[in-house]
């Protein structure tokens, strides 16, 4: 079946560090790819999307460009804030038509940004 | 907009209880999700709606758990007979319906089986 693996369970960084979160994904044909971000006691909230090779998807200073060739969906950001302090899921919804609309999860990194 | 709105936020039952869990999908949205997560095994999807009909029920237990959406702006997620295996968050999400449209997640329901 369709799976999404995140490399990294926790990373911890200082503030204006970089970022990168890396996510590979199995699944037949083009799915669709998504980043989200989840803050304590909040469900998880759409960060951006791409459904194309060599799209990026970016939002709040986040980015990742899909590779179809290397089956990625890696999370980068070149400076990271306090704030920015948050569980990040990269996911996939399928192009099954059987499983067409739900959306299938990595583990989640939780990411914590230290002033 | 509300968002997508659960009760209770947090539930504690005892093994062997039934509990029922409460999602209101953001106006206008006809597609509802619902999803479970834990620390072991992370988010993983439940069943799905559309139009209130059930379209996909695959990640659901077979035994114990069910879920309705009698109407366009409630569904509900029951568990009978709860063990403590059940403890999770349960997360609802709503979407337009549309293939490519965004799920939004309401913030979850903590369910605690003692």
């Amino acid at each position: 079946g369709d799976s999404v693996t995140q490399t990294e369970g926790q990373v911890a960084l200082s503030e204006e560090d970089f970022l990168t979160i890396h996510c590979n994904y199995s699944a037949s044909g083009y799915p669709t790819l998504f980043w989200y971000v989840q803050y304590p006691g909040e469900g998880p909230q759409l960060l951006f999307r791409a459904s194309r090779d060599k799209e990026k998807g970016s939002s709040r200073g986040f980015e990742a460009t899909y590779d179809k060739g290397t089956t990625s969906f890696h999370l980068r950001k070149a400076s990271v804030q306090e704030s920015d302090s948050a569980v990040y899921y990269c996911a996939l919804r399928s192009i099954a038509s059987s499983s067409f609309s739900k959306l299938v999860f990595g583990q989640g990194t939780s990411l914590s940004v230290v002033p | 907009n509300a968002g997508v709105i659960q009760t209770p936020r947090h539930k504690v039952t005892g093994k062997g209880q039934e509990a029922t869990l409460w999602c209101e999908p953001i106006s206008g949205h006809s597609a509802v999700f619902w999803y479970r997560q834990t620390i072991v095994q992370g988010l993983e999807f439940l069943t799905y709606f559309r139009n209130q009909a059930p379209i996909d029920d695959s990640g659901m237990p077979k035994e114990r758990f069910s879920a309705q959406m009698p109407n366009q702006s409630h569904s509900t997620l029951k568990i009978q007979s709860t063990q403590p295996q059940d403890s999770a968050v349960y997360l609802c999400a709503s979407s337009l319906g549309l293939n490519q449209d965004t799920q939004y997640f309401g913030p979850g329901t903590r369910l605690l089986v003692l």
